[in-house]
């Protein structure tokens, strides 16, 4: 199998805080994770891309001192939302690639829905 | 950037009724995905196309690649009320996916 989980699935934080998103790829080693933002009824928008063990590259317009990345291992990354306010509310969906495997095959996570009060 | 029209943007239908669904692209990809995701969960891939007029099932799924490599369709056979949620189509571009906007598809049984 090829199973990605996300932690926590939702999170409810006040203006201001940081947040921080954990995605495992929990059989199999992840070489490139993926961060991406859902709005309500809207497609994936790709956030950055990160390998592990290198600088993650963030997608034209996304914050990279906002939306933290680390991608310490083969099997986890994190996105950390730093001082989060309202407009972050967002459903935030990792996907993981294979060591060896083709772009094309991203596993997603199930998703962390992030409320910023 | 690289973008992708999908369309219709929802379908009502009855069930058992056939569905078809597609998705244009102003960009050539290589590779042409269809996804679905159901509420609160990550999208889960339905079918991969890789080649230019590839016509792939899965089951009551059918997706072609276009011979121009900037459309793929995907219908969907008598359908059942487990197919309910949102269809994304997805193209490969360097390195990463662009996806379409969506399919949000419902069902009356």
């Amino acid at each position: 199998g090829a199973v990605v989980s996300q932690h926590p699935s939702w999170v409810i934080c006040k203006s201001g805080t940081s947040v921080k998103i954990e995605c495992r790829s929990l059989d199999f080693q992840a070489t490139t994770m993926f961060w991406y933002r859902q709005f309500p009824k809207q497609s994936l928008m790709l956030m950055a891309t990160s390998n592990e063990g290198s600088k993650a590259t963030y997608e034209q317009g996304v914050e990279k001192d906002k939306f933290l990345i680390n991608h310490a291992s083969l099997t986890l990354s994190t996105l950390t939302v730093t001082s989060a306010h309202p407009e972050d509310s967002s459903f935030y969906i990792c996907s993981a690639r294979k060591r060896g495997h083709s772009y094309n095959e991203q596993f997603f996570g199930p998703g962390t829905r992030l409320t910023v009060l | 950037g690289q973008q992708l029209n999908q369309s219709p943007q929802s379908m009502f239908i009855q069930e058992g009724e056939d569905v078809s669904m597609n998705c244009t692209s102003s960009s050539i990809f290589n590779t042409w995905l269809w996804y679905k995701q159901d509420p609160g969960e990550g999208p889960v891939l339905l079918i991969a196309l890789y080649k230019a007029g590839e016509l792939t099932s899965n089951g009551r799924l059918t997706a072609q690649f276009g011979i121009t490599r900037k459309d793929s369709f995907l219908n969907i056979s008598a359908s059942i009320p487990s197919d309910v949620g949102i269809y994304f189509c997805a193209g490969r571009g360097a390195q990463k996916l662009v996806f379409g906007q969506g399919t949000r598809l419902t069902i009356n049984p």
